[in-house]
């Protein structure tokens, strides 16, 4: 069975940091590319960043990019996300969702999701 | 970026009832396009992918349809656990967008 589990979640003060992980057993997180997903208090989803297989790839979106950074040890078999100079905004729960494809290889979708961490950005 | 819209945000339904959502894309999307159920306090879940393609273990009374800028999610038969938020995705882009939901509640 795959599994997921975030950690590092916590109360930061805005323009604080702080290192999010993803810890995966039952699957070899080296063979798949990986995202991480967070979702504002009572609020919808919103995919944040993208790292493939290697780790050569990687995306952000608008909302963190220059302040996240997404990296993985596939030797720990874990995935991160480096936080910086966060803001209220960034108050959220924090997934990491494992990407995998249809049979073709075509369809892109995240089968497999932690239970979450929650970040709160407040003085 | 791509907008993807679901409608109704909200709806109210009987157990027994079939329940349908639509979701739709600002721009063509083909097929690409996953259904999640997220029930309060815990992560979203997988229901169908490519528009129609069932995930495991998901029951069959779930089923999803259209390609391009318009889909539906159906629940032919709404069962007591299946109260909760769906959302649409769209992965025609890498970093897929979300619709903003629609939460499925007891009348």
């Amino acid at each position: 069975e795959v599994q997921l589990v975030e950690s590092g979640g916590g109360l930061v003060q805005p323009g604080g940091s702080l290192r999010l992980s993803c810890a995966a057993s039952g699957v070899t997180l080296s063979s798949y590319e990986m995202n991480w997903v967070r979702q504002a208090p009572g609020k919808g989803l919103e995919i944040i960043s993208y790292i493939d297989s290697s780790g050569n790839t990687i995306y952000y979106a608008d909302s963190v990019k220059g302040r996240f950074t997404i990296s993985r040890d596939n030797a720990k078999n874990s995935l991160y996300l480096q936080m910086n100079s966060l803001r209220a905004e960034d108050t959220a729960a924090y997934y990491c969702a494992r990407v995998l494809y249809d049979s073709n290889g075509f369809y892109r979708h995240l089968a497999d999701w932690g239970q979450g961490t929650l970040v709160t950005v407040s003085s | 970026d791509i907008q993807m819209t679901q409608s109704p945000s909200s709806l109210s339904a009987s157990v027994g009832d079939r329940v349908t959502i639509t979701c739709r894309a600002s721009e063509s999307i083909s097929s690409y396009l996953n259904w999640y159920q997220q029930k309060p306090g815990k992560a979203p879940n997988l229901l169908i992918y490519a528009a129609s393609t069932l995930q495991s273990d998901v029951p069959s009374r779930f089923s999803g349809s259209g390609s391009g800028t318009d889909f539906t999610l159906t629940i032919s038969s709404l069962q007591p656990e299946d109260f909760a938020t769906y959302y649409c995705q769209q992965n025609y882009r890498t970093l897929g967008t979300f619709g903003q939901g629609t939460k499925v509640e007891i009348k």
